[in-house]
């Protein structure tokens, strides 16, 4: 079936450092692949997307590329912060028709200490 | 900006009671979703619906039925609220072809006692 795996969590990292958080995903056909954040008491913000093979989806220094080849779909950031502290989401949309839900990971925290 | 707004924020119910997720979005969506969120389980599908009076089952819909009467509001009813059914409830809402992907709500913490 179509699903979604991402590395698991917690992530811990120091203020400055490199992050990356492994997404990999199972698909028919060609779907659609976002990040999104949940910040501590909130709902889920999206923070980048792609919608083709090779796009790089990028936001707030967050970046990550679709890679069909490998059927992947990685987080990165040069340099977190403290503030960047949440747990992300990897998720896939298959249609872009009515009623098509997002298949999502299980999620994977992120702890930036100072 | 699209809002999506749950009613509550947290609610505590009784075991066995009817319990009424409310969720509202202002921007003229056609679908909306009801999430469930766990730890260690992600987010999980229960019900989504892509017109008025219009619903689909998602992955887990058993213990849960929905209400959408009008298109800017979706219901998620508990129809007998069991201990399991503690979760963090979130609504999303969405326009079809339009990739700005999904608006979610801030979610409705519910414990069941």
């Amino acid at each position: 079936g179509n699903s979604v795996t991402q590395m698991e969590g917690p992530v811990t990292l120091s203020e400055e450092a490199f992050l990356t958080i492994n997404c990999t995903y199972t698909a028919t056909g060609y779907p659609s692949l976002f990040w999104y954040v949940q910040y501590p008491g909130e709902g889920l913000q999206l923070l980048l997307k792609a919608t083709k093979a090779d796009d790089k989806g990028s936001n707030k220094g967050f970046e990550a590329t679709y890679r069909k080849e490998t059927t992947s779909f990685h987080l990165e950031k040069g340099s977190v912060q403290v503030s960047d502290s949440a747990v992300y989401f990897c998720a896939l949309r298959l249609f872009d028709q009515a009623g098509t839900a997002l298949i999502f990971g299980k999620g994977t925290t992120l702890s930036v200490s100072s | 900006d699209v809002k999506v707004t749950q009613s509550s924020r947290y609610l505590v119910k009784r075991t066995g009671e009817k319990v009424f997720l409310e969720c509202v979005q202002d921007m003229d969506h056609e679908n909306m979703f009801w999430y469930r969120q766990d730890p260690g389980l992600g987010l999980r599908l229960i019900y989504f619906s892509y017109d008025v009076k219009m619903k689909e089952k998602g992955d887990i819909p058993e213990g849960y039925s929905v209400s959408r009467e009008k298109k800017e509001r979706f219901s998620l009813i508990l129809e007998s609220a069991s201990t399991n059914q503690t979760s963090m409830y979130l609504c999303a809402s969405r326009v079809t072809g339009e990739d700005y992907g999904y608006t979610f709500g801030s979610g409705t913490r519910l414990t069941v006692v």
